[in-house]
């Protein structure tokens, strides 16, 4: 069954600090796609990131880089020089490729960046 | 505007009776879906609509949940004889390309239901 853990329910920065989401998935499927979103404040979801199961070349994207490694199963989040706006819970999904229509979140990690 | 539209932001309903919420997607986006996320958990799937194809309802958790799309337009997602486990955020989502693997999925900031 696909499954995906985010076990850090929160995490309190200084800003400026770096900070590491983790996020560890479960999945039969060969083909899957993995995904982080944030959701500030207002509700609203934000898209950050979307890779695929064969593509495990790391992204860097600004402050934000993301570290796909499937041997452990894990498509960790970094955000570098942590900012008061990064402040948000961050959800990493999982959509396999057998059952397109659906994206699995995790539980989310709540974010806080202290100025 | 030109995001997802969604209302009311918030209800506040007495157990057993219905509630009706909207999703008012992005023009021109062909796949719609309705997660719930309750407090502190993540966003669980209900249901997806594809254009003009038969919705996919399997995440749709008893049958007091239903939901409409007409075409590529306005959906709603009704609850009938609510419950107090039915208080939860509920999001709507629209994506210009079917399947929730081929890309972004635009999100609304969600209606709040509270069962009294």
């Amino acid at each position: 069954a696909q499954k995906v853990t985010q076990a850090q329910t929160e995490i309190s920065v200084v800003e400026k600090e770096d900070v590491t989401l983790d996020c560890v998935y479960e999945t039969r499927d060969t083909t899957y796609y993995l995904f982080w979103y944030k959701q500030p404040p207002s509700g609203e979801l934000v898209f950050l990131i979307r890779r695929n199961s064969f593509d495990e070349q790391n992204e860097i994207s600004g402050r934000y880089s993301w570290n796909f490694q499937k041997s452990t199963s894990s498509f960790n989040f970094t955000i570098t020089a942590s900012q008061v706006v990064d402040s948000a819970v961050y959800f990493c999904a999982l959509s396999e490729a057998s059952g397109a229509n659906n994206l699995f979140f995790g539980t989310g990690t709540r974010l806080t960046v202290i100025p | 505007g030109a995001g997802v539209s969604q209302s009311p932001s918030n209800k506040v309903t007495e157990k057993g009776k219905d509630v009706e919420l909207r999703c008012d997607p992005i023009s021109g986006h062909t796949a719609l879906y309705w997660y719930r996320q309750r407090l502190g958990q993540g966003l669980e799937f209900l249901i997806y609509f594809q254009g003009n194809s038969a919705p996919d309802k399997s995440g749709l958790p008893s049958d007091r949940f239903s939901a409409e799309r007409t075409g590529e337009s306005v959906s709603t997602l009704t609850i009938q004889r609510t419950q107090q486990e039915d208080s939860a955020v509920y999001l709507c989502a629209s994506s210009l390309t079917s399947g929730a693997n081929t890309g972004e999925l635009f999100f609304g900031e969600g209606s709040r239901l509270t069962v009294l």
